[in-house]
């Protein structure tokens, strides 16, 4: 199926540093969900956003949905060891009712 | 309000056998979605299923369905396996047509 563009695909940072990445597509979506995923886990919802232009906040996470519709970005600030982990970004589009998620970013914090 | 949930966590199946994996959905959640996710292919959409009734399909072969009972639980079959069906997979609630949740997953190993 069709996947959204993630970037980056991977990261390694020292603790403390802040976080930043984003999912690209060339088609308008109605909602942005941002996840992360442990390994052998399911993705857990972090954000969910549904507005053009909304900026949401769940404690150091922040997450935008584009004004053109056809992006979202996540910030992770302060970033701690527990985030380490593959966060995901997902588009659902109502023509057609269905998710679509981006390939994934890999987080490795350095304490 | 728990979670969703998903059995069994763990299958070790053998080449042309057959396999059901089952999915409750979080409670007052109507619509389940079934996903495939591999290292390669990253996260496949399967099916979904909303008031048992098959609204929406992905991509794969017909050895892989799936059914949805009067109170949401949901049950995903996959015959004749191959190797290549080794997987986490993954089932999602929602409750509304927005937001879906993630359950912890199956991890299938075909050997």
């Amino acid at each position: 199926g069709q996947q959204l563009n993630q970037s980056p695909q991977s990261m390694f940072i020292q603790e403390g540093e802040d976080v930043s990445m984003n999912c690209t597509s060339s088609s308008i979506f109605n909602t942005w969900l941002w996840y992360k995923q442990d390994p052998g886990e399911g993705p857990v919802l972090l954000i969910a956003l549904y507005k053009a232009g909304e900026l949401t906040s769940n404690g150091r996470l922040t997450a935008q949905f584009g004004i053109t519709r056809k992006d979202s970005f996540l910030n992770i600030s302060a970033s701690i060891p527990s985030d380490v982990g593959i966060y995901f970004c997902a588009g659902l589009r109502y023509t057609g009712n269905q998710f679509y998620f981006g390939t994934g970013t890999s987080l490795t914090v350095i304490p | 309000k728990a979670g969703v949930t998903q059995t069994p966590r763990y299958l070790i199946k053998t080449r042309g056998q057959q396999v059901t994996l089952s999915c409750s959905p979080i409670s007052g959640h109507r619509s389940v979605s079934w996903y495939q996710q591999t290292p390669g292919q990253g996260l496949q959409f399967l099916f979904e299923y909303f008031s048992e009734t098959q609204r929406n399909k992905g991509n794969f072969p017909g050895r892989f369905s799936g059914r949805q009972f009067s109170n949401s639980r949901s049950e995903m079959n996959v015959s004749t396996l191959e190797l290549g069906d080794s997987a986490l997979y993954l089932c999602a609630s929602s409750g509304t047509r927005d937001t879906q949740y993630f359950g912890p997953g199956t991890r299938l190993t075909v050997l």
